[in-house]
């Protein structure tokens, strides 16, 4: 089975932290996404990656960034968390460029305070 | 950007009934995915439907895609508690680019 495997369920942190969400995969997927998940909004797009070292804008890339420097391996970095980055976090990978099903790790709720 | 609009935004029914859900978007797509998700959980893959298709089965799934009005239902057949969650449709857009994901359908179903 395909496993995505994001490192933390819960995380809490301050004001200001630079935060590190990581996200394995082991299927060997060219494409890996960010997404963050809030009541009343759905999933957005923060931004995803199709190849080792590439990284595209999503819609809401304001105060993250990104990195994928194995093929296995995307993180996102908040730079300086702010209370309204507290949301949940979803990392997904995929074969190709949406023509197929993605595979969802199991989320990260964040609350910065 | 573009983003698929599921309808209504909550359904609640007893079990054995039918559940039909909703999804709208906006431009032209190469395929549309259905996806659900558990409380606080991530999401799972439920069904693709790809531009060229009309109609899908798969179990108690039905899924239908209309691209000349650029909407698609997902039935859920003799509805189970277990089928209580969240329903998301999904979109590739024209270039086949990440997944754009609509707000979402609640569904309750209670015993």
């Amino acid at each position: 089975d395909v496993k995505v495997t994001q490192s933390s369920r819960y995380l809490v942190k301050r004001t200001g932290e630079k935060v590190f969400l990581e996200c394995v995969q082991d299927m060997d997927h060219e494409n890996m996404f960010w997404y963050r998940q809030d009541p009343g909004l759905g999933l957005r797009l923060i931004y995803f990656s199709y190849d080792v070292k590439m990284k595209e804008k999503g819609d809401i890339p304001e105060g993250y960034s990104v990195s994928r420097e194995k093929k296995e391996r995307f993180s996102l970095i908040l730079e300086s968390a702010s209370t309204n980055q507290t949301s949940m976090y979803l990392c997904a990978s995929s074969m190709d460029r949406g023509w197929n099903e993605a595979f969802f790790g199991q989320g990260t709720r964040l609350t910065v305070v | 950007s573009q983003q698929g609009e599921e309808d209504p935004q909550a359904l609640s029914i007893q079990e054995g009934e039918n559940a039909t859900m909703n999804c709208s978007y906006k431009t032209s797509i190469n395929n549309l995915q259905w996806y659900r998700q558990n409380s606080g959980r991530g999401l799972v893959h439920l069904i693709l439907i790809r531009s060229n298709e009309r109609e899908k089965h798969s179990g108690r799934l039905r899924v239908t895609l209309d691209t000349s009005k650029k909407s698609s239902s997902l039935l859920i057949t003799a509805s189970r508690a277990a089928d209580t969650a969240s329903y998301f449709c999904a979109t590739d857009g024209q270039a086949g680019t990440a997944l754009i994901f609509g707000k979402g359908t609640t569904l309750s179903v209670s015993s």
